[in-house]
């Protein structure tokens, strides 16, 4: 059974940082792209970055550039966002999700096809 | 950015209507297209990639279709399960993309 499960997510102040992990389970980890996406209290759902499978490319939302850094660690299995400079607007709900990376036809689609349970992360002073 | 555009923001239905959501990105994307179901306080569950493929597990009563810039979501007959707030995302180009929602309400 596939599993995520993210952790790290509390309350910080403005301009501080946190470091959410991702813990991977059931499937073959280094195989498959990873993302997080959050979600604001309330709001809707935002893509906020992915990983290759060995790490070697990753793609950023603009409000998150420079700022986040995504990374993973294939041999424990697990995912990571650092998150510095935080803002109020950083307050979410974060999901880190697998990216079922489907091809047919010569095109490639990156589906996110199973979700952890989420970690909040609040910043106010 | 690509921009996707959901409508109706709202909708409310009976059990036993068919329904359907229309997505528009502000670009073309092919079909690099999915959608996706959200219940309160739960994560996201992935419907539909590719415009069109019913992801493992997925009633049929769900479909997607479309390319380019304009894709639909129907739910051929609502069932109590199916209130929830539906979400599309283009995997495009980077940055991959939502659009803000439908939420899908009992009549």
């Amino acid at each position: 059974e596939v599993q995520l499960v993210e952790s790290g997510g509390g309350l910080v102040q403005p301009g501080g940082s946190l470091r959410l992990s991702c813990a991977a389970s059931g499937f073959t980890f280094s195989s498959y792209w990873m993302s997080w996406v959050r979600q604001a209290p309330g709001k809707g759902l935002e893509w906020v970055a992915n990983i290759k499978k060995d790490g070697s490319e990753k793609y950023y939302v603009d409000s998150v550039k420079g700022r986040f850094t995504i990374s993973r660690d294939n041999a424990k299995n697990s995912l990571y966002l650092q998150m510095n400079s935080l803002r109020a607007e950083d307050t979410a709900v974060y999901y880190c999700a697998r990216d079922l990376g489907y091809c047919s036809g010569g095109a490639c689609y990156t589906p996110l096809d199973y979700w952890g349970q989420g970690t909040l992360v609040t910043v106010s002073s | 950015a690509i921009q996707m555009t959901q409508s109706p923001s709202s909708l409310s239905a009976s059990v036993g209507d068919r329904v359907t959501i229309t997505c528009r990105a502000s670009q073309g994307i092919r079909n690099d297209l999915g959608w996706y179901q959200q219940k309160p306080g739960k994560a996201p569950k992935l419907l539909i990639y590719a415009a069109s493929i019913l992801q493992s597990g997925v009633p049929s009563r769900f479909s997607g279709s479309g390319s380019g810039t304009d894709f639909t979501l129907t739910i051929s007959s609502l069932q109590p399960e199916d209130f929830a707030t539906y979400y599309c995302l283009q995997d495009y180009n980077y940055p991959h993309t939502f659009g803000q929602g439908t939420k899908l309400e009992i009549k």
